[in-house]
């Protein structure tokens, strides 16, 4: 069975400090991957995702992932953070059969000191 | 930009009482999905809907739980006797025909809580 996993629960970074944010998949073969946002009181947004290609993806707003097939991970990454963007995120995986059934991590928290 | 909306967006319900949550799906969607997230859980796979029929489900949604589409418009998630355990927000997800490099688009969730 798929897993993912998010090692850090909460995470804290100052406004304009670099960010990256750790998910690890468990997988046979490559995975379809996911990273989705959720903001209080929201539902998951989407910032980017993976299917094949170049191993790093743009996302929105000004987000990339960057996946690793040695390392069976698809990190989200962001250069300079903004107050906006605490947020909880999640990564997330399906394996490309069947009826499009997510496999989520737990999820990390960001905050962000302005 | 197209969304997905949920109702309510959040319930309180008695043990034994039956419960139903609301979803508008983008209108051109033809993939539906239901999602759950016990607090300080993983969001997890309840269901797939698709032609008017269960895609596949996952353990957790077991006979308590139905779905359907009445209306051709809403999609409904029906919990028909709730327990404690069922408090969780419950996440209705949708998707085009893009193949499985299409977008899943999520509503804002409906947050409920059983007593």
């Amino acid at each position: 069975a798929q897993s993912v996993t998010q090692p850090d629960i909460h995470i804290t970074v100052s406004e304009g400090a670099s960010l990256e944010l750790r998910c690890n998949y468990s997988y046979g073969a490559t995975p379809y991957l996911f990273w989705y946002v959720q903001s209080p009181g929201q539902g998951l947004q989407l910032l980017l995702k993976y299917f094949s290609g170049d191993t790093l993806v743009q996302g929105i707003k000004g987000f990339e992932a960057e996946f690793k097939r040695s390392q069976s991970s698809f990190n989200l990454r962001k250069p300079s953070v903004h107050w906006s963007d605490a947020a909880e995120y999640f990564c997330a995986s399906h394996s490309g059969a069947g009826s499009y059934q997510l496999t989520f991590g737990k999820g990390t928290k960001l905050s962000v000191i302005p | 930009e197209p969304e997905v909306t949920q109702t309510p967006s959040h319930q309180v319900t008695q043990m034994g009482q039956e419960v139903i949550l609301r979803c508008v799906p983008i209108s051109n969607h033809l993939y539906f999905y239901w999602y759950r997230q016990i607090l300080g859980q993983k969001v997890e796979f309840l269901v797939s809907f698709y032609n008017n029929e269960i895609s596949e489900k996952s353990e957790i949604f077991d006979d308590q739980f139905s779905v359907e589409r009445p209306d051709g418009s809403n999609f409904t998630l029906k919990i028909r006797s709730t327990k404690l355990e069922d408090s969780a927000m419950y996440f209705c997800a949708t998707r085009g025909t893009g193949g499985f490099g299409g977008e899943l688009f999520f509503g804002e969730g409906s947050r409920l809580t059983v007593l």
